[in-house]
């Protein structure tokens, strides 16, 4: 079965310091990750995704995520946070494409001036 | 571009009541639905999923239905609401040419 383990249910950061989020899997295929950005009773807005090629992806808002195999893990970054990046982050993994999506519990990013 | 379309936006029914929300698609033809439930702290749980009309598959037991009588219009339906149902919802169409799952706006349910 597939899983998603993100680390940190909060992460504070001041505005200008780097966005570190973190995302590890359990597949046992390979996976295509996915990381959405929630913001106060809202939908989800896909950030990113993984399915195959170059390992590091760039998606909206500045943000990028690195698939590293050996290690199982997405990790979400962003060189300088923005107040308008307050909100929460999750983490989701599907089967290659061919599964429902598995969500992590989410992250939520607090940026302080 | 895919827009998914919820409402109501909010929801306040008393326990035992029966629940009815819906959600449509515009933007893309036969793409596959899902019914998630979002409650504090648990994430999302994905409750229903339909790769097409009449096709239904529960994830979670519980006593909600869900339902698809046309192809872009998903309904999530429920005889006798518990306190335990409170929470916000939300419906999602996956694009199945790029894997890309599009959420609406949510529901937000209060059970009283």
């Amino acid at each position: 079965a597939q899983s998603v383990t993100q680390l940190g249910s909060h992460v504070s950061v001041s505005e200008g310091a780097l966005v570190l989020l973190r995302c590890n899997y359990s597949s046992s295929v390979p996976p295509y990750l996915f990381w959405y950005v929630q913001y106060p009773n809202q939908g989800l807005q896909l950030l990113l995704k993984y399915t195959t090629g170059a390992t590091l992806v760039k998606g909206i808002n500045g943000f990028e995520a690195e698939f590293k195999k050996s290690e199982t893990s997405f990790h979400l970054t962003k060189p300088s946070a923005h107040m308008s990046d307050a909100a929460e982050y999750f983490c989701a993994v599907s089967f290659s494409g061919y599964s429902t999506l598995t969500f992590g519990k989410g992250t939520m990013l607090l940026v302080s001036p | 571009s895919q827009t998914i379309h919820q409402w109501p936006a909010t929801l306040v029914q008393p326990v035992g009541s029966p629940l009815s929300l819906e959600c449509t698609v515009e933007g893309t033809s036969n793409p596959n639905l899902y019914w998630y439930r979002q409650a504090a702290g648990r994430g999302l749980q994905l409750l229903f999923y339909s790769v097409g009309i009449g096709q239904i598959s529960s994830e979670v037991p519980q006593n909600l239905s869900a339902s698809r009588p046309q192809d872009r219009q998903f309904i999530l339906s429920s005889k006798k609401l518990l306190l335990s149902d409170s929470g916000f919802y939300l419906c999602a169409a996956e694009v199945i040419a790029n894997y890309e799952q599009y959420f609406g706006p949510g529901t937000r349910l209060t059970v009283t």
